[in-house]
């Protein structure tokens, strides 16, 4: 019944590795989205895409980059880990233009920088 | 101004309390208002939605919205140690696509 996967629950990395979390989703849906959720911070939005090779900045995407070749993958990038960007990171996806069905998340991939 | 503010609490309470959780939004464009559990070391999920203004109910949990006042709530009725998670009031526009404004959540306790 998993709808939405990430690809690791934990992860470690040193700083200044280049890091990849992946994320995949089986229910043909259009729109996929990264998050990272801090405490006191709430989810806060990295990239989006609506289509396959198509990604938008969100709201905190220095230091991120996303790629999406298919429909079902939406890979985050750490391009330099640094120790800010310990966090959980949470996948989501959704059907565009069905707005009332709202986001399946992901169960996240807690990433510390070391 | 935050576009979604809600009070990240921490709630603890007794079980079988009524429980109030709230959040006030900016952006009249929204018109959709859902609200998220999640458990700890997991995903949010959705629990219910209300559309516009009004009341909305599933079971134990009621969910308000007052657009001229720009207030969103969930109420719980005799809550559960299960109903313990954090709770997230995410609102959206109704563009297609569009893209949900999360709160901060607020995390509850129930105590047996």
């Amino acid at each position: 019944d998993v709808k939405v996967t990430q690809s690791s629950r934990y992860l470690v990395k040193r700083t200044g590795e280049k890091v990849f979390l992946e994320c995949v989703q089986d229910m043909d849906h259009e729109n996929m989205f990264w998050y990272r959720q801090d405490p006191g911070l709430g989810l806060r939005l990295i990239y989006f895409s609506y289509d396959v090779k198509m990604k938008e900045k969100g709201d905190i995407p220095e230091g991120y980059s996303v790629s999406r070749e298919k429909k079902e993958r939406f890979s985050l990038i750490l391009e330099s880990a640094s120790t800010n960007q310990t966090s959980m990171y949470l996948c989501a996806s959704s059907y565009q233009g069905r707005a009332v069905e709202g986001y399946t998340f992901g169960s996240g991939t807690r990433l510390t920088v070391v | 101004q935050k576009e979604v503010e809600q009070d990240p609490g921490p709630l603890s309470v007794p079980e079988g309390a009524i429980v109030s959780l709230n959040c006030t939004y900016s952006n009249s464009a929204f018109q959709y208002f859902m609200w998220y559990r999640q458990y700890s070391r997991k995903g949010p999920e959705l629990l219910m939605y209300t559309y516009s203004s009004g009341n909305k109910e599933d079971g134990r949990f009621t969910a308000q919205v007052d657009k001229s006042s720009k207030y969103i709530s969930l109420f719980i009725r005799d809550s559960q140690p299960s109903d313990s998670a954090t709770y997230l009031c995410a609102p959206r526009g109704n563009n297609q696509g569009g893209k949900l404004i999360f709160g901060q959540g607020t995390e509850l306790s129930v105590k047996p």
